[in-house]
């Protein structure tokens, strides 16, 4: 069965600060990997995606994700955080072939002003 | 674009009700699913329906059932709710050419 893990549970960070957020997957085959946005009080959305091809994927509002094969990773990235970035984020996976996402526990990242 | 809505944001039950949840989407998605929410656990799979009328268990369906009598709505059905079944119910949706799955608002159920 596949699974997902995020490694950081709660992040805190002050603005202007680089982010990165783990996530790594067990399963061996070819996989399909999403970022997923949870800010206060709205429903879940997406912030990026891979599917196959260049293994760094930029998303929206400046976020970015690198997949290592090798590493079974696909950590988020972000340069320089805002207020505004204070969210849950979860990461999920699906095998190729599998209609439903497999989600990771989550971050929650809290930015200080 | 895509539209999930759930029927109600916040629900209120007693221990042993029959409790439905109403999930419908609008862009004709093959997939439909209902995941739980809960700290420090992420989304975990109750079930999912990948046609009408079709249905496959998720990670923890104990306590739940579904149903899919039209393509665009999907029900949750705890048949006698329990405490431990206080959480954020999320429905989803998705097409089979792009998993990328579409949320709704969630449901938060309190059962008492």
């Amino acid at each position: 069965a596949q699974s997902v893990s995020q490694h950081n549970h709660h992040v805190i960070l002050s603005e202007a600060a680089s982010l990165e957020l783990g996530c790594n997957y067990s399963y061996g085959g070819t996989v399909n990997l999403f970022w997923y946005v949870q800010y206060p009080g709205q429903h879940l959305q997406l912030l990026l995606k891979y599917f196959s091809g260049d293994p760094l994927v930029k998303g929206i509002k400046g976020f970015e994700a690198e997949f290592i094969k090798s590493k079974f990773s696909f950590n988020l990235r972000k340069p320089s955080v805002q207020w505004s970035d204070t969210a849950e984020y979860f990461c999920a996976v699906n095998a190729a072939g599998r209609r439903a996402l497999t989600f990771g526990s989550g971050t929650r990242l809290q930015v200080q002003p | 674009d895509v539209k999930v809505t759930q029927s109600s944001r916040y629900l209120v039950k007693r221990t042993g009700e029959k409790v439905f949840l109403e999930c419908v989407q609008d862009m004709d998605h093959e997939n439909m699913f209902w995941y739980r929410q809960d700290p420090g656990l992420g989304l975990r799979l109750i079930y999912f329906s990948y046609d009408v009328k079709m249905k496959e268990k998720g990670d923890i369906p104990e306590g739940y059932s579904v149903s899919r009598e039209k393509k665009e709505r999907f029900s949750l059905i705890l048949e006698s709710a329990s405490t431990n079944q206080t959480s954020m119910y999320l429905c989803a949706s998705s097409t089979d050419r792009d998993t990328e799955a579409f949320f709704g608002q969630g449901t938060r159920l309190t059962v008492v």
